[in-house]
């Protein structure tokens, strides 16, 4: 079974500061990643979907990396501001065929200080 | 497109009162998921459907669980009898395909069963 973990569970850094999150998993037979963002009693937001022909994906700020061989994602948010505040989830999407579904990580609680 | 919709956005009952939750999809998107989160145990998928038939339905806790499509731009969640445990987010998503484009998420029902 596929396990995503996402580490630290929890961030807090100051306004302007560069930041990494990180998301790993155990299958490297991935089909897609996909970075959420979730507002405190929200759902949640696509930011990044990486697909598995794909190394990274740019949205302003937000860069999203892949290494598949080694079970990586990372998050990368440039001059973090308040409102970036949420917590960040990736998921796992399985490949087809195989069952259709996600396996989110527990998520990384980020706290931007102003 | 509204995006994924889910209704009611609350849901406050009684422990024994039968609960019924309601998904639009995205049209067009011919896969749809019910997730529950809660704190201790993050995003659980429950079920999902391909083209209205439920495929997988091994995350559905009890028998007292069930969801229907009856078409591609409606699904239910039902729970009866509900219980306090039951008391979580609840979202749903939906996806065109399987998973290429990555999956849209609802805002969620927040039910909670006293």
């Amino acid at each position: 079974k596929q396990e995503v973990t996402q580490i630290p569970a929890a961030l807090s850094v100051p306004e302007g500061e560069n930041l990494v999150l990180n998301c790993s998993f155990t299958d490297s037979a991935i089909y897609n990643l996909q970075w959420f963002r979730q507002d405190p009693g929200k759902g949640l937001t696509s930011l990044l979907l990486i697909q598995s022909s794909q190394r990274e994906q740019t949205s302003g700020r937000l860069n999203a990396s892949l290494d598949k061989s080694s079970g990586r994602s990372t998050l990368y948010i440039a001059a973090s501001q308040p409102g970036d505040s949420a917590t960040y989830l990736c998921a796992v999407i399985r490949r087809p065929g195989t069952g259709n579904q996600f396996y989110f990580g527990t998520g990384t609680s980020l706290t931007v200080i102003p | 497109d509204a995006g994924v919709i889910q209704s009611p956005r609350h849901e406050v009952t009684e422990m024994g009162q039968e609960v019924t939750l309601r998904c639009k999809p995205i049209s067009g998107h011919d896969y749809l998921f019910w997730y529950r989160q809660t704190m201790m145990r993050g995003l659980e998928l429950l079920i999902y459907f391909n083209n209205n038939v439920p495929i997988d339905d091994s995350g559905m806790p009890e028998d007292r669980f069930s969801a229907k499509m009856p078409n591609a731009s409606f699904s239910t969640l039902k729970i009866q009898p509900s219980e306090p445990r039951d008391s979580a987010v609840y979202f749903c998503a939906s996806s065109k395909g399987t998973g290429h484009y990555g999956y849209t998420f609802g805002s969620g029902t927040r039910l909670t069963v006293v």
